[in-house]
């Protein structure tokens, strides 16, 4: 049973270059999230899905954009990245029921130079 | 501004001890979670909490969620070097299905 996976795992970028996180999950979940974890700030939502064909913005958007085609996949979009952008990205997936808690993926580690 | 405040931010202690750490809010909540996260991974799920007063136990973790529901506290008997890591809470102050998270307690335990 293989979760939530996330590629790439490391990632170097210039800046003003584009990329793709990209998250996928095998539990048939509605609802997919991506978050940003920065030293010292917890997890920031940038954006969530409910389900294929609807996204909506979280907390943190700007210089982000997803897509949600099918259940599985959810990737994130960065346009012109810029150092700000540094950080560990994380997508999470959840049934809807908060009781059994979001299913993390092992995190994309992105540093923009 | 933010919803969850944890405390201490950075905790070290030797092997054996007790700890208790604490996670508040202004804001109630419907539920929290708690979430322990290491090294080069996701954060994993450990509690949930829904009731105000409630307490639940995993094996040496006890959680405790407010009657106010707006704090939780998560409460570590006799330490061990395996419960090193960030430990983070969370919650839905909205209702939306979207969790918000603390900024984490970093925890390690020294053999």
């Amino acid at each position: 049973n293989a979760g939530v996976t996330q590629t790439p795992k490391f990632r170097i970028l210039k800046i003003g270059q584009s990329m793709t996180l990209q998250c996928t999950q095998d539990m048939n979940h509605n609802y997919m999230y991506w978050y940003r974890q920065d030293p010292g700030m917890g997890l920031k939502l940038i954006y969530y899905s409910v389900g294929a064909g609807i996204t909506d913005k979280g907390e943190v958007p700007n210089g982000y954009n997803v897509s949600r085609s099918t259940t599985e996949d959810f990737p994130l979009r960065l346009e012109l990245a810029a150092p700000s952008q540094t950080s560990v990205y994380f997508c999470a997936s959840s049934s809807g029921a908060l009781a059994y808690g979001y299913t993390f993926g092992s995190g994309t580690r992105l540093t923009v130079v | 501004t933010q919803l969850l405040e944890q405390s201490p931010q950075f905790l070290s202690i030797q092997e054996g001890e007790n700890l208790t750490v604490y996670c508040n809010s202004s804001s109630v909540f419907s539920s929290l979670q708690w979430y322990r996260q290491e090294p080069g991974e996701g954060p994993v799920l450990l509690v949930t909490v829904v009731t105000g007063g409630e307490v639940k136990k995993l094996k040496r973790l006890t959680f405790q969620f407010g009657d106010a529901r707006k704090d939780s506290s998560l409460h570590i008997t006799a330490a061990q070097p395996g419960d090193t890591g960030l430990y983070l809470c969370a919650g839905d102050p909205f209702g939306n299905e979207k969790l918000t998270f603390g900024t984490g307690t970093r925890l390690t335990i020294i053999p």
